[in-house]
Parts: structure tokens; C-alpha cells; sequence
């Protein structure tokens, strides 16, 4: 079954510590996306990444970073300079052949801080 | 500036009727929309979309209705089904090269009763 893959569902983060989210896909897609949703509000792209070893940030990219070294992988890091990472995190993916496609989402990842 | 709005948190549906919501965007350079349902703890599923050179697109007991003078967009669910209550996202690209670059409204809950 092709989809995207995230992982853990939950974690939970202590003050001043890391964490990385994982996001591996099998569909083949050029280009992944981190996304964070609030209560109440929509998702906010955090960095993106339209083919291996290049990724651009989005309109909230500051206490995150990502990488892409390979196709399938685009994990994130919550590092302890996001001062309010609890969110909801969403890996999407999309195929890059033409403008316009649809992005596919992950299940998700929910962070909260200890 | 939230450019997507949602202005509706939440809209409430007897089984069988219509359910309109509704979405407001203010950035000219928006030229295709899509929305998505999400339900709790899960990522969004793509639902439909428009392309702004169309005013409506069909797909089944989903229509989207475009009106770009009023930049304003909406999506009937006709009949209503209580498994479609869940989170429903409109979301809008510059298209060109903004591959799943997508901004979000806030989201509108529906819930439809039986």
C-alpha cells in the first residue's frame, strides 16, 4: 500500500530537549511538506522540500529543521528553540509533475512538551 | 494576515440536507483551491478542487462554487451524511511553481445529524 508514514503518533518533549519526527513516503513524490495545526486554526507550512538535498523553509520555519537526503525521508526536528512546539504535525507529499497537484497527507504526529 | 478564512467554526446539518461552507480569501494570486476533511488525530484527505478559471466543479454529492469577484468560495454537501461530520479545510495555491505550498483556512466543523 503506497502512503505516507509517520511516526511516533505521540511524543512528548522535556524542556530544552530535540526531538525529530519522521516522515517517509512510497509514492514516489518529488516534493514533502511539514505542516503544524493549532486548535482553531489552520495549517501553518513549516519547511518544504521540492526534491533531494533541498528544502526551503515556510512561513513558520524558526525552531525547526529538516532534512532530505533521500527521496522517501523528510524528518523534522523540533529543536529547544521552538518555545511552543505542542501542535499537531502533518508530513504531506505531492508529485511535482504539474502545478496544482493535491497534497497527500501523513496521519500525524502530536507533540506535547512535559 | 490570514489570508484563508473560515469565518463559520462550526456548522450543524440534519441528516439528508444540504450543508454549505463557506470560504473568504483576500490574495489575488490565488488561482486554484481545494478542500480537505480531516477527522481527529488523523491528516486531511483531499475532497475537491477548482481551478480558477472555473466558477464550479462537481464530484459526486460534492460541488464547489467559485466567485472570484467576491473572492469567495464554497463547498455544498448534498445529502448530508453523518460520516461526512468531521473538520472541513479550504485551502489555496499561487500555483505555477508553489507546488503544495498551500494556506489554510482555520476550518469549519460539521456535524450532521441523524
Amino acid at each position: 500500500d503506497g502512503g505516507i508514514t509517520q511516526s511516533p503518533k505521540y511524543l512528548f518533549r522535556k524542556e530544552g530537549q530535540n526531538v525529530t519526527l519522521s516522515c517517509e513516503q512510497n509514492l514516489n513524490h518529488d516534493a514533502m511538506y511539514w505542516y503544524r495545526q493549532d486548535p482553531g486554526q489552520g495549517l501553518r507550512l513549516i519547511y518544504y522540500s521540492q526534491i533531494v538535498n533541498d528544502f526551503q523553509k515556510g512561513d513558520i520555519a524558526e525552531g525547526y529543521s529538516v532534512s532530505r537526503e533521500k527521496k522517501e525521508s523528510f524528518p523534522l526536528t523540533v529543536t529547544s528553540a521552538q518555545k511552543n512546539p505542542t501542535a499537531f504535525y502533518l508530513c504531506a507529499s505531492t508529485p511535482r509533475t504539474k502545478a496544482n497537484e493535491k497534497l497527500f497527507f501523513g496521519s500525524g504526529t502530536q507533540l506535547s512538551v512535559l | 494576515d490570514q489570508q484563508v478564512k473560515q469565518n463559520s467554526p462550526s456548522l450543524s446539518v440534519q441528516e439528508g440536507r444540504i450543508s454549505i461552507l463557506n470560504c473568504d480569501y483576500t490574495n489575488s494570486m490565488f488561482d486554484y483551491f481545494l478542500w480537505y476533511k480531516k477527522y481527529p488525530a488523523e491528516g486531511p484527505t483531499f475532497l475537491i478542487s477548482i481551478s480558477s478559471i472555473k466558477d464550479k466543479n462537481e464530484d459526486g454529492r460534492f460541488t464547489v462554487f467559485l466567485n472570484k469577484s467576491a473572492k469567495h468560495l464554497s463547498l455544498h454537501i448534498v445529502p448530508s451524511q453523518p460520516g461526512d461530520s468531521a473538520v472541513y479545510f479550504c485551502a489555496a495555491g499561487a500555483g505555477g511553481t508553489s507546488y503544495g505550498k498551500l494556506t489554510f483556512g482555520q476550518g469549519t466543523i460539521l456535524t450532521v445529524h441523524p
